[in-house]
């Protein structure tokens, strides 16, 4: 079955130093992957979408991979900021319709002062 | 503005009662959803609906159902409540049409507490 793995259920940086999020699918190759990031008591807000033709996208600090060979995405910030401190969340859609959004778990990131 | 609002904010209820969640987005996008996170943060598709077109996730049990009143609308009824459906619920919509994907954007969530 489908999985989405998303590395360590926290991570903690420094600030300004380069953050590095995780995401690891198996059995399946999807046409785009989504980076999205939720604050406590908030809903996920979209912050990248990547499609499998591309190999990196960038955004301000924000930079996502793509490596469909290793089935993986990196999602970078860099120059972190403690504004940056939240849950990260990839996402992929399986059922080839964009309407079905599979969520991987998070990883809760904390970049300290 | 608001882009994607649900109520309520917080509904505390008790096993066996009926609820609805109503969510209204001003984007005017085609496709609204339902999804439901746990205790544990996951967050899991339930409904996605489009033009009339439902996709029920698999898991999902019958005691929920969407309705939809108009395209801004998608509210989420819940019968016989039971401890498990315990979660905060959020709805989030997307455009749809012109060749996509495109991103969902996101209500604030509705914290279910179920006793």
């Amino acid at each position: 079955s489908q999985k989405i793995e998303q590395n360590s259920e926290a991570l903690n940086i420094q600030e300004g130093k380069t953050a590095t999020l995780t995401c690891n699918y198996t059995n399946y190759s999807p046409a785009y992957l989504q980076w999205y990031r939720q604050d406590p008591g908030r809903g996920p807000v979209f912050l990248l979408l990547i499609r499998e033709n591309e190999k990196e996208k960038r955004k301000e600090r924000l930079k996502v991979t793509f490596d469909t060979t290793l089935k993986q995405s990196l999602f970078h910030i860099t120059a972190s900021q403690p504004a940056d401190s939240a849950t990260y969340l990839c996402a992929l859609d399986l059922s080839g319709s964009a309407r079905q959004l599979t969520f991987g778990s998070g990883t809760q990131l904390t970049v300290l002062p | 503005d608001t882009a994607v609002s649900q109520t309520p904010k917080y509904l505390v209820t008790q096993m066996g009662n009926d609820k609805s969640i109503k969510c209204e987005q001003n984007l005017g996008h085609d496709t609204m959803y339902w999804y439901k996170q746990d205790s544990k943060k996951f967050l899991k598709i339930m409904f996605s609906y489009n033009n009339k077109e439902l996709i029920i996730n698999e898991t999902v049990p019958n005691r929920f159902s969407p309705k939809s009143p108009d395209k801004a609308h998608l509210n989420l009824h819940i019968n016989s409540l039971e401890l498990g459906d315990s979660a905060v619920y959020f709805c989030a919509s997307s455009q749809d049409t012109g060749g996509g994907p495109y991103e969902q954007y996101f209500g604030p969530g509705t914290r279910l507490t179920v006793t």
